[in-house]
């Protein structure tokens, strides 16, 4: 089955420093790739997405490309800010669920903290 | 604005009691699901609607149920069979029929055991 693989953390960066977090991913197919970021005691936001190959999804200073030869989506941000830290979640959908819709595969997340 | 309503934010159940979370959505979307996070891990499908009156089993559907009576309106009840029910729960609606449409997430609800 589909299945998505991130960095471990916490990741403890300073203050304007680069970001890379890691996800590679393992699907039959086309998915399409989710960055999703989780701030203290909230639900999930949507980040950032690409739907096909070669995509760069792109908000808030975050960039994710998709990546089909390496099955990879890395999100990295050029210089991070306190105010990023919270856990990030990279999924994949793309398996039709029965009767329709659209089942995400999550990966177990990765904590980032951001030091003055 | 539009958005997906959890209540309440924290509950909790005592020993051999069913409990019920709200979740309500103005997006106008067809599709809705559940999801059960614990610490550490990924978010894990509970249950899913694609339309009013009909519902589907996620990953771990055991010892939960949904109703979904309304478009706008997808509660779960978390049943005295669920063992282990301390965990926060989400919801989550998106547009059907289109894998690459993302999901939009509410605040969650946590529930812990008296």
């Amino acid at each position: 089955g589909d299945s998505v693989t991130q960095m471990e953390g916490p990741v403890t960066l300073s203050e304007e420093a680069c970001l890379t977090i890691n996800c590679t991913y393992t699907a039959t197919g086309y998915p399409s790739l989710f960055w999703y970021v989780q701030y203290p005691g909230e639900g999930l936001q949507l980040l950032l997405k690409a739907t096909k190959a070669d995509d760069k999804g792109s908000n808030k200073g975050f960039e994710a490309t998709y990546r089909k030869e390496t099955t990879s989506f890395h999100l990295e941000k050029g210089s991070v800010q306190v105010s990023d830290s919270a856990v990030y979640f990279c999924a994949l959908t793309q398996t039709w669920l029965t009767g329709g819709g659209n089942k995400l595969t999550f990966g177990t997340g990765t904590q980032l903290k951001v030091e003055l | 604005d539009g958005g997906i309503t959890q209540s309440p934010k924290y509950l909790f159940r005592k020993e051999g009691q069913n409990v019920t979370l709200s979740c309500e959505q103005n997006l106008n979307h067809d599709a809705m699901y559940w999801y059960r996070q614990d610490p550490g891990q990924g978010l894990r499908l509970i249950y899913y609607s694609q339309i009013v009156n009909d519902f589907q089993k996620g990953d771990i559907a055991e010892g939960y149920s949904v109703s979904r009576e309304k478009k706008e309106s997808f509660p779960l009840t978390v049943t005295s069979a669920q063992k282990n029910p301390t965990a926060f729960y989400l919801c989550a609606s998106s547009m059907a029929g289109r894998s690459n449409q993302p999901q939009h997430f509410g605040d969650g609800t946590r529930l812990s055991i008296l």
